[in-house]
């Protein structure tokens, strides 16, 4: 089973500011990636899959990167709707398909 | 517009069964894979199970193989989750969601709430 890390648990930042997200696989999972935001109460949505593509309707201010076992996910200006709980997710070997721990942004 | 409708949820004593179901709409339903994803209280989110497009692969985590089945009815738009033999740490908030590859999930469901609790 791969092992997704998310570092790091929880990230302070002001609105306006830029907010740098990373998840880590136990092996690689080569571009086989993806981000989903959450909020409370709410269903996880889609923002990033191949590890750099943004979902259908997810502003260009959320981008991907990275490939084979360390991605970043980034947030270049932060909006009030953008605090939130993030995960990443592989799906290069499967099953099972696995998901990071999550990181909080909280406003700070 | 892609609609995913959850329904079945509710409080069951360990060791009974429950069934799930998902009503899709707004898309064609037998083209994607489609998933189940659940979440404990306060957790992150864990993979159940897939079905492929003409219910030929299933597929499940660990820890609910031999008592969870997927399952998909095309002509009805519908995806099934029966779980049998709960456990108190199936508890969670479980979510359909449609996969436009096998693996990654682009729509979900609004989640329905599993407690087993005596």
């Amino acid at each position: 089973e791969i092992v997704m890390t998310q570092s790091p648990a929880t990230l302070s930042v002001s609105p306006g500011e830029r907010a740098t997200l990373s998840c880590r696989a136990s092996q690689s999972v080569s571009g086989n990636l993806a981000w989903y935001q959450q909020k409370p109460g709410q269903a996880p949505r889609l923002l990033i899959y191949g590890a750099s593509t943004r979902a259908t309707g997810v502003p260009a201010r959320f981008s991907g990167s990275g490939s084979g076992t360390e991605f970043t996910l980034t947030i270049s200006s932060l909006q009030s709707e953008d605090f939130a709980v993030y995960f990443c997710q592989q799906y290069n070997k499967w099953p099972p398909l696995t998901f990071g721990g999550g990181t909080k942004v909280e406003i700070k | 517009e892609v609609q995913l409708v959850q329904s079945g949820g509710g409080l069951v004593q360990p060791g009974g069964s429950l069934r799930l179901s998902c009503a899709a709409s707004g898309f064609t339903f037998s083209t994607y894979w489609m998933n189940w994803v659940r979440q404990a209280p306060g957790k992150g989110l864990e993979w159940v199970a897939n079905i492929k497009q003409d219910g030929s692969g299933k597929y499940y985590v660990d820890s609910v193989k031999g008592r969870f089945t997927i399952s998909r009815d095309n002509a009805k738009s519908s995806l099934y989750l029966q779980m049998n033999s709960l456990r108190d740490e199936d508890t969670a908030v479980y979510y359909c969601a449609r996969a436009p590859t096998p693996a990654y999930f682009d729509y979900w469901g609004q989640g329905s709430l599993v407690t087993v609790s005596s």
